[in-house]
């Protein structure tokens, strides 16, 4: 049971560089969702998932896309990255939003 | 649409108690706390679920008021191991969006 993962750890763009932030879990959870974290900022809401097909936006959702083909993986797409999109990226699952969420190692992304 | 956390940062000695508190301008539908150490994902402490119930995490507790929309954590009697950044998340209604607030540093000290 590996939890959730990210991949990669770390991940340096230049400024217009397309990228996938990869999230997978493997508890069955239907719930998953995607934060960024930027100093001072706290953790704040990007996308999330109510389960397969299904996708919303959260507080920040300007400049990333998601989809949900399956219950397993839930990848986050920078299209055109940008330097305000540096930060530390976490995905998190769980079986609802009143569950307990299990947060993945993060990913650290510099756009330069 | 955040919560807001208070205070922003707290400086204990080993054995001190400390109150963290979150509060919304929204109605409010659940409440998580989370503990992140620095480099570390946030993990999970506790959930507090609309009905104004108290929970209590070895000597972490903590209580949700849904009519004042305020939840905060009592820690106790603080060890070493406390230390880090406390995040309140929140739910507005039924909506499925949990928000977390901007978080607060603890640091204990011997």
């Amino acid at each position: 049971n590996a939890g959730v993962t990210q991949t990669p750890k770390f991940q340096v763009l230049k400024t217009g560089q397309s990228m996938t932030l990869q999230c997978a879990q493997d508890m069955n959870h239907e719930y998953m969702s995607w934060y960024r974290q930027d100093p001072g900022m706290g953790l704040r809401l990007i996308h999330y998932s109510v389960g397969a097909g299904i996708t919303d936006q959260g507080e920040v959702p300007n400049g990333y896309n998601v989809s949900r083909s399956t219950t397993e993986d839930f990848p986050l797409r920078l299209l055109s990255a940008a330097p305000s999109q540096t930060s530390v990226y976490f995905c998190a699952s769980s079986y609802s939003s009143a569950d307990t969420q299990y947060f993945g190692p993060g990913t650290r992304l510099t756009v330069l | 649409q955040q919560p807001v956390q208070s205070p922003q940062a707290v400086i204990l000695r080993e054995g001190e108690d400390a109150v963290i508190n979150c509060s919304s301008s929204k109605a409010l539908y659940s409440v998580h706390w989370y503990r992140q150490k620095h480099g570390e994902a946030p993990v999970f402490l506790m959930i507090l679920l609309k009905g104004g119930e108290q929970k209590g995490h070895e000597k972490i507790s903590a209580s949700f008021n849904e009519k004042k929309q305020q939840s905060s954590l009592y820690l106790t009697a603080s060890q070493l191991s406390y230390s880090g950044t406390y995040f309140c998340g929140t739910e507005v209604g039924n909506t499925d969006k949990l928000i977390f607030g901007t978080g607060t540093r603890l640091q204990v000290f011997p």
